[in-house]
């Protein structure tokens, strides 16, 4: 029973460029969408939440939109440092599940 | 500072249990959410349980319940994941996560701005 679908799995890319990735809730979620990065060998990081509101510290190249079931994450212009798997999670209820990830590399 | 520390992992045969321990410190954990959230190699993140700041208000993941029993202790600080029945889909770093603050009954929203390092736990023949 898939919660959250994100699209696509993977993603290379260069630097410089504009990245998107989707987020697909099975249910109304409103806005309470959080995305999280998830560095390699690393702890996942709180990027945003709200569905567009970014921590604390948080690039601002990231960016974040939708609400009911589809949002989006954007990287307007991929940095190396950007290398990361992104999950996104739904929180407005129980269960507080996770996409299954979209790992981004530098082409 | 908050601290979330994880202990107990191990390998265990499957069928057998486990009980995994966190260690909270640096903030008033009798007021905060918590959860376990879990990391199978090479994979991506599964929440696994949530437990209210009272312990009467607990989730679990459809993957995990009926086998998992998540618990707390105020006066310890710390946070609990009884785990019997153990399977091989089981094997995962667990980490332990704070999720929102309550207070009079409202929590804040449960995002996991925390985590422990995690503790690895093999389920194995």
């Amino acid at each position: 029973d898939i919660q959250m679908t994100q699209s696509p799995s993977s993603l290379s890319a260069s630097v410089g460029d504009r990245v998107t990735i989707t987020c697909r809730a099975r249910q109304y979620i409103s806005i309470y969408l959080a995305w999280y990065q998830q560095k390699p060998g690393k702890l996942p990081k709180l990027l945003m939440y709200a569905a567009s509101t970014l921590q604390s510290g948080v690039p601002s190249r990231f960016s974040g939109s939708g609400s009911g079931t589809d949002f989006t994450l954007t990287i307007s212009s991929l940095q190396p440092e950007d290398v990361a798997t992104y999950y996104c999670q739904r929180y407005n209820s129980a269960p507080f599940a996770f996409g299954g990830g979209t790992k981004v590399e530098i082409k | 500072e908050v601290q979330l520390v994880e202990s107990g992992g191990a390998v265990v045969q499957p069928g057998g249990s486990l009980r995994l321990s966190c260690a909270a410190s640096g903030f008033t954990f009798r007021s905060y959410e918590m959860n376990w959230v879990r990391q199978a190699p090479g994979k991506g993140l599964e929440w696994v349980s949530y437990i209210g700041p009272s312990e009467a208000t607990v989730y679990y993941a459809d993957s995990v319940k009926g086998r998992f029993t998540v618990s707390r202790d105020s006066a310890k600080n710390a946070q609990y994941l009884q785990m019997n029945s153990l399977r091989a889909e089981d094997t995962a770093i667990y980490y332990c996560t704070r999720g929102g603050y309550c207070r009079g009954g409202n929590c804040e929203a449960t995002l996991f701005e925390f985590w422990g390092q995690g503790t690895r736990v093999t389920v194995s023949s």
